[in-house]
């Protein structure tokens, strides 16, 4: 299977911030590469697929790069509701995996 | 906009067969990738499997001795069955819809999720 590592597993940042979660995947993805947001009790909701593409709805203040193995969430003038807990997910391999989380928190 | 329902017993014993179907509202089963998704207490996401609309399917290694997943396009659901079930079976299972492109051959993402539903195996 393919590993997916968060960095980092948490983040304090403060209203206002810009911050960046970095997922690497443990070989080549290509752009195979979306981002989640999961808040407390409620399912995840797509915030970014095929590395780079905003999905319908979200807010223009996030935004994703990368390809290959390294790729980055920014998510720019925090917003309070997006502290959150943040998940990539790959589907190069037939076997979808998913990183640990970032969860990242009010400071 | 789609919205899926999870159902079924949030409590099942050991080396008992888990049931939860999910109901696809405002939408049909199309050509997605039905999929369902677990997340134990307190953990991140686990990838169960999917079915494709056409029948195809594709499961987690790790769970695909005991899992199957089907589609019933009469009554607009899909549902997941994992048999043997132990303690560590114990999560919040979510469905989901698996989108998908053309121009990008593979790649899969979930655009819609249901509310989850909890089940806990004890006896």
């Amino acid at each position: 299977d393919i590993q997916m590592t968060q960095s980092p597993s948490s983040l304090s940042a403060s209203v206002g911030d810009r911050v960046t979660i970095t997922c690497r995947a443990s070989q080549s993805i290509g752009s195979y590469l979306n981002w989640y947001q999961q808040k407390a009790g409620k399912a995840p909701n797509l915030l970014i697929y095929v590395a780079s593409r905003l999905q319908s709805g979200v807010p223009s203040r996030f935004s994703g790069s990368g390809s290959g193995t390294d790729f980055t969430l920014t998510i720019s003038n925090l917003q309070p509701e997006d502290f959150a807990t943040y998940y990539c997910q790959q589907s190069y391999s037939t076997v979808i995996t998913f990183g640990q989380g970032t969860r990242l928190e009010i400071k | 906009q789609v919205q899926l329902q999870e159902s079924g017993p949030g409590l099942v014993k050991p080396s008992e067969t888990l049931s939860l179907s999910c109901s696809v509202s405002d939408g049909s089963i199309g050509s997605y990738y039905w999929s369902w998704i677990r997340q134990p207490p307190g953990k991140g996401l686990e990838w169960i499997g999917y079915m494709y609309y056409s029948g195809t399917t594709n499961y987690n290694p790790s769970l695909k001795s005991r899992v199957t997943i089907s589609i019933d396009t009469s009554k607009n659901q899909f549902s997941l069955k994992v048999t043997s079930v132990t303690a560590a079976d114990t999560a919040v299972y979510y469905c989901a819809r698996g989108g998908w492109s053309g121009s990008n051959y593979g790649a899969i993402w979930f655009d819609s999720w249901g509310q989850g539903a909890l089940v806990t195996v004890s006896s």
